[in-house]
């Protein structure tokens, strides 16, 4: 089975600051990767997702990006934090045997 | 119309009670259903999946599609405090598809 490495578990950045996160997957190859943002009573809102590496589609015009270096590394970041960009930040890949997915453990970022 | 449309609740129930959610879609090309628990402060984890109509039981837990209804849902027997958490559905037309989810809905399970 495949396990989903975030980091870090939470993160308060001020207003204007850069922000990298990272997610590593084990257990598979080649998999769609996902990042995630929730945020309280809105449900999961879709950012990004990637079918390889390099190949990245955004669902959402906002301030932020993704990079996919390698095929099991997923990068999210913003050269400059909104305050609206505070939430809970989910990394998921599709499990192949159920099509569902498989989640990270999250980051909550607060940007102040 | 959403495509998907979940009650937020809170849903509270007493320890041992039987726990119905439920969730109801538009797009009539979803074949692929789950449902995940999220703890507070946690990423979702997957409860059950299920392909196309009929139930599907796993312990206390039983998962129900009805296509012909667009419809749903979770059964948790004998429900604990452990059991309090987000239930979130969710559900895709194709293999290795975007999942579209539910909102969410917040059980809380008092002892």
């Amino acid at each position: 089975s495949q396990t989903i490495h975030q980091w870090p578990a939470t993160l308060v950045q001020p207003v204007g600051s850069p922000l990298s996160l990272e997610c590593t997957v084990e257990g598979t190859s080649n998999p769609n990767l996902y990042w995630y943002r929730q945020a309280a009573g809105r449900g999961l809102q879709l950012l990004f997702y990637s079918v390889g590496i390099g190949q990245i589609s955004s669902e959402v015009p906002q301030n932020l990006s993704a990079s996919r270096p390698q095929d099991r590394q997923f990068i999210l970041s913003s050269k400059k934090l909104l305050l609206s960009d505070s939430g809970f930040y989910l990394c998921a890949s599709i499990d192949g045997i159920h099509y569902g997915y498989t989640f990270g453990s999250g980051t909550r970022l607060t940007v102040v | 119309q959403k495509e998907v449309e979940q009650d937020p609740g809170p849903l509270s129930v007493p320890e041992g009670a039987i726990v119905s959610l439920n969730c109801t879609y538009s797009n009539s090309a979803f074949q692929y259903f789950m449902w995940y628990r999220q703890y507070s402060r946690k990423g979702p984890e997957l409860l059950m999946y299920t392909y196309s109509s009929g139930n599907k039981e796993d312990g206390r837990f039983t998962a129900q599609v009805d296509k012909s209804s667009k419809y749903i849902s979770l059964f948790i027997r004998d429900s604990q405090p452990s059991d309090s958490a987000t239930y979130l559905c969710a559900m895709t037309p194709a293999g290795y598809s975007t999942l579209t989810f539910g909102k969410g809905t917040m059980l809380l399970v008092s002892p």
